[in-house]
């Protein structure tokens, strides 16, 4: 069956630290693949996105994801954390269906928790 | 400004009780969604709708109407809620169907049902 994994419900991190929020997917082929962050009672507002090309993608707030084909992975990465970081992170995929688009798939969540 | 609203925020209400979750966006995009999200679970699509008067079921449409009869708005109608309808609803919407475009998401919609 076709999914969205993100193994990590809860990370800590310390203010400064470098982080890593893990996703992988199971599809048959590559999927569009999208970070998205929700912030304490706001709606979702989109990270990054990878649709092709360059396996290495940078996008807002300093965060960038690298996509690897050979591990279904797009795992999301941040050099130094800073407290307004801190909320929900979802990983999402859609599997580019014919017909019909825009069907984002998400993954449960990794909730982020930034000390000072 | 550019965006998607949501009406109401937040609901509480009981078992029965026909209710209307109203969505409105003034980007004129054509592609509009509703997904619930449930602890555990991430976010689920219930319903799409690709323009106006074409709409289709998503994940989880058990329970739930939809229409679009406007362009800006999409209203997501429970015609009678039940307890496992709880849930947090989020309306988005994007310029066309394809997945290069963003999905923008509104603020969201707090339900409990009794």
């Amino acid at each position: 069956a076709q999914s969205v994994t993100q193994p990590d419900i809860h990370i800590t991190v310390s203010e400064g630290a470098s982080l890593e929020l893990r996703c992988n997917y199971s599809y048959g082929a590559t999927p569009y693949l999208f970070w998205y962050v929700q912030s304490p009672g706001q709606g979702l507002q989109l990270l990054l996105k990878y649709f092709s090309g360059d396996t290495l993608v940078q996008g807002i707030k300093g965060f960038e994801a690298e996509f690897k084909r050979s591990q279904s992975s797009f795992n999301l990465r941040k050099p130094s954390v800073h407290w307004s970081d801190a909320a929900e992170y979802f990983c999402a995929v859609d599997p580019i269906l014919t017909g019909g688009g825009n069907k984002l798939t998400f993954g449960t969540g990794t909730q982020l928790k930034v000390e000072l | 400004e550019a965006q998607v609203t949501q009406n109401p925020r937040y609901l509480i209400t009981v078992t029965g009780k026909k209710l209307t979750v109203t969505c409105s966006q003034n980007m004129n995009h054509e592609y509009m969604s509703w997904y619930r999200q449930d602890p555990g679970l991430g976010l689920r699509q219930i319903y799409y709708s690709m323009n106006v008067e074409v709409t289709d079921k998503g994940d989880v449409p058990e329970g739930y109407k939809v229409s679009r009869k406007e362009k800006r708005n999409f209203p997501l109608i429970l015609e009678s809620p039940s307890p496992n309808q709880t849930s947090l609803y989020f309306c988005a919407s994007s310029l066309s169907r394809f997945q290069y475009n963003e999905q923008f998401f509104g603020p969201g919609t707090r339900l409990t049902v009794l």
